[in-house]
């Protein structure tokens, strides 16, 4: 695809359900982020994927998150039993590599009720 | 802990006013400092900067960056209603891994 690519873009779910939510990079980008941006908040770094390299999950909030990413193209961001402060705007973004700018999905909006 | 700081959060201008929009920074490992652009979902990327005192100009947005000094700044000349968005600034620093610091944004208003 042209750009990258997230889904679903908006996604309700009750407290205490699982969600997942899928990131689909520019082809041949090696790189992958997932950030968190919430009302009025800067973006929020969760977990990096670099080509074969372990993932850097230093960011992740709690255990309730893990993120994959498989055969270094699409990754899939998992919650487990969904807070209402995990409501957030959850952007990904992926880059050719190290030092080179992102490029950003349009995001998926969580809302937990 | 490394930060990035932008100021003002806020800006309300007026069509054809020049606004300066700046973002400071305190890193270990600094490579490369970057401007984004956020109007309603996907942050567009505008500049990346990595030396000091060269000029990044695209059309009316340009933008420097002061290694010494640990900041940016982001120009936007003669403005115009579509340059009404969120304004990001991101640090590149490494520590093991390469991590984008982003500040909390500037939010511009253009009124016309």
């Amino acid at each position: 695809g042209a750009g990258v690519s997230q889904s679903p873009s908006n996604k309700v779910t009750e407290k205490g359900k699982d969600v997942e939510l899928r990131c689909d990079p520019i082809s041949g980008h090696t790189a992958l982020y997932w950030y968190r941006q919430s009302l009025g908040q800067g973006l929020e770094f969760l977990i990096y994927f670099q080509g074969n390299s372990a993932p850097d999950k230093s960011g992740l909030p709690s255990d309730r998150f893990s993120a994959e990413r498989t055969g270094g193209s699409v990754s899939t961001l998992t919650i487990q039993r969904t807070q209402q402060e995990d409501s957030a705007v959850y952007l990904c973004a992926s880059s050719w590599g190290n030092n080179s700018p992102l490029h950003f999905g349009n995001g998926t909006r969580l809302t937990v009720t | 802990e490394d930060k990035v700081v932008q100021s003002p959060l806020s800006l309300v201008v007026h069509e054809g006013d020049t606004v300066t929009l700046n973002c400071s920074y305190e890193v270990t490992n600094f490579r490369s400092l970057l401007w984004y652009k956020q109007e309603k979902k996907a942050p567009t990327f505008l500049f990346m900067l990595t030396s000091s005192g060269i000029e990044k100009k695209s059309g009316r947005l340009s933008s420097i960056l002061d290694k010494k000094e640990l900041f940016s700044i982001l120009n936007i000349t003669a403005t115009q209603t579509g340059d009404s968005a969120i304004y990001l600034c991101a640090v590149v620093t490494t520590s093991g891994t390469y991590k984008y610091i982003f500040g909390t944004g500037t939010r511009l208003k253009v009124l016309a």
